[in-house]
């Protein structure tokens, strides 16, 4: 079946420390998403990308770091530099047509030790 | 700036019916989508909306009025499952969703 699947599910952050969260999709979607959400809140997207080896800032990107080397692959990165990085994060895919759903992957719940 | 606007919480009894609002503002407008969150679990999908009016899927219905920047999604028969927040988020100019804070939605025996 296709679908997205990020991994650790949970995930603890030492401080200083740099963590990676991984995503990867199978739909054959160009255009792949991240996005925070906080407790009570919406979703804020952190970096998105519309095809391979490019990628545009989100609202709040600044402490965190994409890459897009393969159209399946999309990991962020969460930087010594995002100072309050607890929160669960969501990777999302969709075709490039912006009116098409996004699928979603189960999440990362990152947290601080 | 672009807004979306939702009641923060909503409580319903099993069986009957809901009508949860959203009202948007942005740059352009593209279409408007509901998501079904469960707690701790990943969005799905629910409906899309460009064009005024009612669309019917099912127990869920969803509702756009463009002029007046304003959707619902209304929930028949509700059932215990249906525990869950909804989230409205809104298409602008540039194809960007635009999300509210959500839904949360209590269903009680």
């Amino acid at each position: 079946d296709g679908g997205i699947t990020q991994s650790p599910k949970y995930l603890f952050r030492k401080e200083g420390q740099n963590v990676t969260l991984s995503c990867e999709q199978n739909l054959n979607h160009d255009a792949m998403y991240w996005y925070r959400q906080d407790p009570g809140q919406g979703l804020r997207l952190i970096y998105y990308s519309q095809i391979v080896n490019d990628f545009q800032k989100g609202d709040i990107a600044e402490g965190y770091s994409v890459s897009r080397e393969k159209k399946e692959s999309f990991p962020l990165t969460v930087t010594s530099a995002q100072k309050n990085p607890t929160a669960f994060y969501l990777c999302a895919s969709s075709t490039p047509q912006g009116y098409q759903p996004q699928h979603f992957g189960d999440g990362t719940r990152l947290s601080i030790l | 700036g672009q807004n979306i606007d939702q009641p923060t919480e909503m409580t319903a009894t099993e069986g009957a019916i809901v009508q949860i609002n959203c009202t948007y503002q942005t740059s352009g407008f593209n279409g408007l989508f509901w998501y079904q969150q469960h707690a701790g679990e990943a969005p799905t999908f629910l409906s899309y909306n460009v064009l005024d009016g009612l669309e019917e899927k099912g127990r869920f219905s969803s509702f756009l009025s463009r002029s007046k920047g304003y959707s619902y999604l209304l929930l028949k028969e509700l059932q215990m499952k249906d525990s869950a927040s909804y989230l409205c988020a809104a298409l602008d100019s540039n194809y960007q969703l635009i999300w509210g804070a959500g839904t949360k939605l209590i269903i009680k025996p």
